[in-house]
């Protein structure tokens, strides 16, 4: 599995824009990158999921590096739910089925 | 996606007793993951059931301790044996509906005294 290194914490104020760094230097060159949060006293919930381009979806942006060797989540405009524990994982492509395996991830603070 | 519907929510037990957790979908999924997650720490893998074969475990969990079963595609348990006060944490099931349709359970919180 490859690593992934991702600051312990981040704080942000409210409406403003997040962007959560993840470090995967030995990531395979067939694995996703995947990112779930977890809010507090809840399970991980799906965010957003890039193999090379920029992806959008309704909860947030993924930009990945051009070697890939790093990505980053964005929210757009923080709010005091996005308070979680954000994770990136990555995950090869195939047709068997995979186990997700959580790195230490990173809390994000939202502030009012 | 699917829902997950796990029992009980928490529950606090003394040590040397067992205690089952049931975790219920609603749609028929092939695997079911089983994960701990202890106090203020990341989740951790316990192991992998399928339906109709014995649940694969990960490396520092064994199934007399941690026994699960997985009678049918929509149901699984995992059992939480001979509890001591270490094994005070949350366990969550999941399962995978798509490449990116991982669904998790609210959790069990279980606090051993």
């Amino acid at each position: 599995d490859a690593k992934t290194t991702q600051p312990n914490s981040m704080e942000s104020n409210e409406e403003e824009p997040v962007h959560l760094p993840c470090n995967h230097s030995t990531i395979s060159g067939t694995d996703y990158i995947h990112w779930y949060r977890q809010l507090p006293s809840q399970g991980p919930e799906y965010v957003i999921h890039g193999l090379t381009s920029n992806v959008n979806n309704r909860m947030a942006s993924l930009a990945i590096a051009e070697d890939r060797k790093s990505s980053t989540l964005i929210l757009h405009r923080a709010t005091l739910r996005d308070a979680a524990v954000y994770y990136c994982i990555p995950l090869a492509m195939n047709t068997g089925f995979q186990k997700l395996v959580f790195g230490t991830g990173t809390r994000l603070l939202v502030s009012p | 996606s699917a829902v997950i519907s796990q029992k009980p929510s928490r529950d606090i037990c003394q040590r040397g007793t067992s205690l089952t957790i049931q975790c219920q979908v609603d749609s028929q999924v092939t695997m079911m993951f089983w994960y701990r997650q202890q106090p203020g720490q990341s989740l951790t893998l316990i192991a992998t059931a399928n339906q109709g074969s014995e649940a694969t475990y990960e490396s520092g969990f064994v199934i007399d301790k941690f026994p699960i079963s997985r009678p049918n595609l929509t149901f699984s348990t995992l059992t939480v044996s001979n509890m001591s006060p270490e094994d005070s944490s949350i366990y969550l099931c999941s399962v995978q509906l798509s490449f990116y349709g991982y669904t998790f359970g609210s959790g069990t919180r279980l606090t051993v005294v």
